[in-house]
């Protein structure tokens, strides 16, 4: 009830694709859910969250697509480039805990 | 401002063996964190902290403990270092409940 399922484990795209990495959780009192991008030797620093309340949120390049019903949450990196080569967590928490849960991490590579 | 810091950056240790990780975060903010990150597992919360002198256990409390007499410092304490133990630990703090901020990270290796 408390996991986070992440996927894929790592990706390989080319520069200006599109990466899509997915999230799915079971539980129903989640109601945050951020992305976090964590580069080699340094912490995980979010970069963009989502409530429940909307199906959609962009930051940029960045975009967290929110299916409620399914319980599933995305992230699509448009135009991809090689700085966005990274690991990327999603996580999820409850409105009155401060406790995120993390999926296993998607390590991104953009291919220039 | 600093935001978190994480000492040592490395550490080798042997079985057995005890040591305090530092962490220290100049935002006054109120919560904070201890995770662990092992290849593939993602970061799983140890301990964490509501303010001054209130600590709780995470997902993966065994084999640690922790203290919070001020705002800014979280150390965190390995009594009878196992091999289990060797990982990458990250510090976090945050403000509101909700973004968190992550210190740069301690390597130990526990041999």
């Amino acid at each position: 009830q408390q996991q986070v399922k992440q996927s894929p484990q790592s990706l390989i795209v080319q520069k200006g694709g599109i990466s899509i990495i997915n999230c799915a959780y079971e539980n129903t009192a989640f109601d945050y859910f951020p992305w976090y991008q964590q580069f080699p030797g340094k912490g995980p620093a979010l970069l963009i969250a989502i409530r429940p309340d909307v199906s959609e949120k962009k930051e940029g390049r960045f975009t967290i697509s929110f299916n409620k019903s399914a319980k599933q949450f995305s992230l699509h990196i448009m135009d991809s480039q090689p700085g966005d080569s990274a690991t990327y967590f999603c996580a999820a928490s409850m409105e009155y805990g401060n406790k995120l849960v993390f999926g296993a991490g998607t390590i991104l590579r953009v291919k220039s | 401002n600093a935001g978190v810091t994480q000492t040592p950056k490395f550490r080798i240790l042997k079985i057995g063996q005890s040591m305090t990780l530092q962490c220290t975060q100049d935002m006054n903010h109120n919560y904070m964190y201890w995770y662990r990150q092992d290849p593939g597992m993602g970061l799983k919360l140890i301990y964490y902290s509501v303010g001054a002198g209130i600590t709780d256990k995470g997902e993966v409390p065994n084999g640690y403990n922790v203290s919070r007499s001020t705002t800014e410092d979280f150390p965190l304490r390995l009594e009878l270092a196992a091999p289990s133990q060797t990982s990458v630990y990250f510090c976090a703090s945050s403000y509101s409940m909700k973004t968190q901020y992550f210190g740069p990270g301690t390597r130990l290796l526990v041999l």
